[in-house]
């Protein structure tokens, strides 16, 4: 399976700030996703990020709120933007599965905003 | 919309105590039914994945099956080290194939 690794894996950061999360994954991989988990909440996909286009979201998130680099097969960042106290939560990377594996996770990014 | 309902939400057993747990989907053309375990400031850690009604997969104290409309995943004899979130996942056809829905999760502790 890939190992990712993730970083930052938290911070507290101020309201209107922004902060970008990266992941760096030891193999390339055509896809990788980025997640949201909220308190006491289920995984929900932010995006699927591909190298050499760009990112698709999902219904309710926004490339303003939300942009997503690419720029090669082993690497992506999630940017959070213009923080509020609701974008508290853990974001996590993802990637495709390989052969006979599943999606394999990142070890995620706990953010607070104060 | 594709939806996935795991219960119970949380399970407390013994040890050696065996359970189940339950993950109802509905998905539209399942692609594939993920098992995760996720530890306290962890992310998931992949299990298992099922890929059609009557498929069973075992490792360890772990056994997932799945059916057209659930899947389980069976506990044998737990032991104190087992206790952790366990999610269901469902990969469905819309969205270009490669979404995963996941459920809420069951919080599982084992006690000595």
């Amino acid at each position: 399976s890939a190992v990712i690794s993730q970083k930052p894996s938290r911070d507290i950061c101020q309201r209107g700030t922004s902060l970008t999360i990266q992941c760096q994954v030891d193999s390339q991989v055509t896809m990788m996703f980025w997640y949201r988990q909220q308190p006491g909440q289920s995984l929900t996909l932010i995006a699927t990020a591909n190298q050499g286009s760009e990112a698709t979201y999902e219904s309710g998130f926004v490339i303003d709120k939300f942009p997503i680099s690419r720029p090669n097969l082993t690497f992506s960042t999630l940017t959070v933007s213009n923080m509020s106290p609701e974008d508290s939560s853990i974001y996590l990377c993802s990637v495709e599965p390989l052969t006979n594996y599943g999606y394999t996770f990142g070890s995620g990014t706990r953010l607070t905003v104060v | 919309e594709d939806q996935v309902t795991q219960s119970p939400e949380a399970l407390r057993l013994q040890e050696g105590e065996s359970s189940s747990l339950n993950c109802s989907y509905t998905v539209s053309g399942l692609r594939g039914l993920f098992w995760y375990r996720q530890d306290p400031g962890k992310g998931p850690e992949f299990l298992f994945t099922l890929y059609s009604a009557g498929e069973e997969k075992e490792k360890e104290r772990l056994k997932a099956t799945l059916t057209k409309k659930e899947s389980f995943l069976h506990i044998t004899a737990p032991k104190p080290e087992d206790s952790a979130t366990y999610l269901c996942a469902a990969r469905g056809s819309t969205g270009g194939g490669n979404k995963l829905t996941f459920g809420t999760g069951t919080q599982l502790k084992v006690e000595l």
